[in-house]
C-alpha cells in the first residue's frame, strides 16, 4: 500500500459526459501529480500541484483540469470525453516540489469511455 | 519536446537468465529514474541516479547512469518469476528548456519469466 487514495477504480462513462477522479496523496505530501497510461502512449505526465498551486504542466488536453484543495486531495476533472479518453489515470505524491525524489503511485482509476 | 525511448519492448526469458533493458534520452537529464508495474497494478519506484557514469546495485538488479547522462539501464541478474512486470525509466531533464522539471517515461520494457 503506498498510501496514495484514488477513487473510483473504475468508471464507465459515454462520450460528451465528464467525470472527476479523486486523488488523496500519502500523509504528510505536498505535490500530487497526475499521469495517464494507455496502452500506445506509455505514462504520460499530465499536471503537477504543490501545496494547492499548480506546478508544472505536460501533456493536458484542454478539455481536462485539475485542482488541489487546501487538505491536499486533488481531483482531476474530464470534460467532453471522446473514446480515445480510455485509460488508466494514475494519482502520484511525493513531499517535494520538484520531481527529483521518490513518488508513490496509487491504485489508479480506470476509465472506460464508450 | 524532450523524448525518453526504452528498448526493446518486450523480452521473454527463462528463469535463471539474465535481463536488461536500456533508455536513452533526446536531451540531456538531471537525473533518471526507474519504476517497476506488476500486471494490473501501479508504477513502484525502485531507484534514481543523479550523477554521471553512476552505478547503483540493489541485490540482483544494477542501474547504470551514462557518462554524458543521456542513457540509462536496468540488468537483472539470474530472473526468477518474481522480476515479472513492465520496467519504466523516467527522465528528468537538466534546467532550462520547456520540460524542466516534468518527468517523461519510456514507453516500458515488459518483462515475462518463463519457470
Amino acid at each position: 500500500d503506498s498510501g496514495v487514495t484514488q477513487t473510483p477504480k473504475h468508471l464507465i462513462t459515454a462520450t460528451g459526459q465528464r467525470v472527476t477522479l479523486r486523488c488523496s496523496p500519502r500523509s504528510g505530501d505536498l505535490s500530487v501529480y497526475w499521469y495517464q497510461q494507455s496502452l500506445d502512449q506509455g505514462l504520460q505526465f499530465l499536471i503537477q500541484y504543490y501545496n494547492g498551486e499548480e506546478r508544472a504542466k505536460g501533456n493536458i488536453l484542454e478539455r481536462f483540469s485539475a485542482q488541489q484543495f487546501p487538505d491536499l486531495h486533488s481531483e482531476l476533472n474530464l470534460s467532453s470525453l471522446e473514446l480515445g479518453d480510455s485509460a488508466l489515470y494514475f494519482c502520484a505524491s511525493s513531499d517535494s516540489g520538484h520531481p527529483n525524489t521518490e513518488a508513490f503511485f496509487g491504485q489508479g482509476t480506470r476509465l472506460t469511455v464508450v | 519536446g524532450q523524448q525518453v525511448m526504452q528498448i526493446p519492448q518486450y523480452q521473454h526469458v527463462q528463469e535463471g537468465e539474465d535481463f536488461t533493458t536500456y533508455c536513452n534520452s533526446s536531451t540531456t537529464l538531471s537525473n533518471i529514474q526507474w519504476y517497476k508495474q506488476r500486471p494490473g497494478g501501479h508504477p513502484v519506484f525502485l531507484i534514481q541516479l543523479v550523477k554521471s557514469g553512476e552505478v547503483k546495485k540493489q541485490k540482483r538488479l544494477t542501474f547504470q547512469f551514462g557518462e554524458a547522462k543521456k542513457n540509462s539501464s536496468l540488468h537483472i541478474t539470474a530472473t526468477q518469476t518474481t522480476d515479472v512486470g513492465t520496467y519504466f525509466c523516467a527522465g528528468l531533464p537538466s534546467a532550462g528548456g520547456t520540460s524542466y522539471g516534468k518527468l517523461t517515461f519510456g514507453q516500458g520494457t515488459i518483462l515475462t519469466v518463463h519457470p
